[in-house]
């Protein structure tokens, strides 16, 4: 399974954008990139999920590099409520396709 | 949108008993489910796969005979924490997914299991 990279943790200050990071340099033509995040005490929640091109929904914008290997979560104002641990997974979309969560990123939002 | 609920949330057993955790999903059929465990403070750890009508797949390091995987329907998979101790106190989440739907995973909101 393809490794990613993300920093521990990152602040940002409410109604302005969050660019969470993640690297995964080793990724195979067929994994798609998705992104959960999870509050406290409860499950993963889906963000959003891409294979090459950038992709936009009501909660977030992933862009994702032309080579694929990194890929950025946008939050395009973020709120206390979005003060989660953002986890960024690939998975390939045939088989058993499990998903390994790395360490993720806890986002801070600062009133 | 596909929902998975959990049950229990939260569980307190003595330590030496055992603990059924269900996992069921509400709309959807889930053909496969997938079992984690997260201690305070760190990320989810695969701990097996089941798929409908089949044994269950363990990770590396898990033990099949203490953690018991049944998925015996499309709707319902249930974690038994067989012989519960202090160090199996963690936080259970499952996952579902429905392959003939295309793709995704929905995720339960966890039981807390805490061993005394």
């Amino acid at each position: 399974d393809a490794k990613t990279t993300q920093p521990n943790s990152m602040e940002s200050n409410e109604e302005e954008p969050v660019h969470l990071p993640c690297n995964h340099s080793t990724i195979s033509g067929t994994d798609y990139i998705h992104w959960y995040r999870q509050l406290p005490s409860q499950g993963p929640e889906y963000v959003i999920h891409g294979l090459t091109s950038n992709v936009n929904n009501r909660m977030a914008s992933l862009a994702i590099a032309e080579d694929r290997k990194s890929s950025t979560l946008i939050l395009h104002r973020a709120t206390l409520r979005d003060a989660a641990v953002y986890y960024c997974i690939l998975s390939a979309h045939s088989g058993t396709y499990k998903y390994i969560f790395g360490t993720g990123t806890r986002l801070k939002v600062l009133a | 949108g596909a929902v998975v609920s959990q049950h229990p949330s939260r569980v307190i057993c003595k330590s030496g008993t055992s603990v059924k955790i269900e996992c069921r999903s509400l709309d959807f059929q889930a053909t496969t489910m997938f079992w984690y465990r997260q201690f305070p403070k760190q990320s989810l750890m695969l701990m097996a796969t089941s798929n409908e009508g089949s044994k269950a797949t363990y990770e590396q390091g898990v033990e099949k005979d203490k953690f018991l995987i049944n998925h015996a329907s499309l709707t319902l998979s249930t974690l038994t924490v067989t012989s519960a101790h202090p160090e199996d106190s963690s936080f259970y989440i499952c996952s579902a997914t429905d392959r003939g739907r295309g793709y995704g995973y929905t995720f339960g909101s966890g039981t807390r299991l805490t061993v005394v």
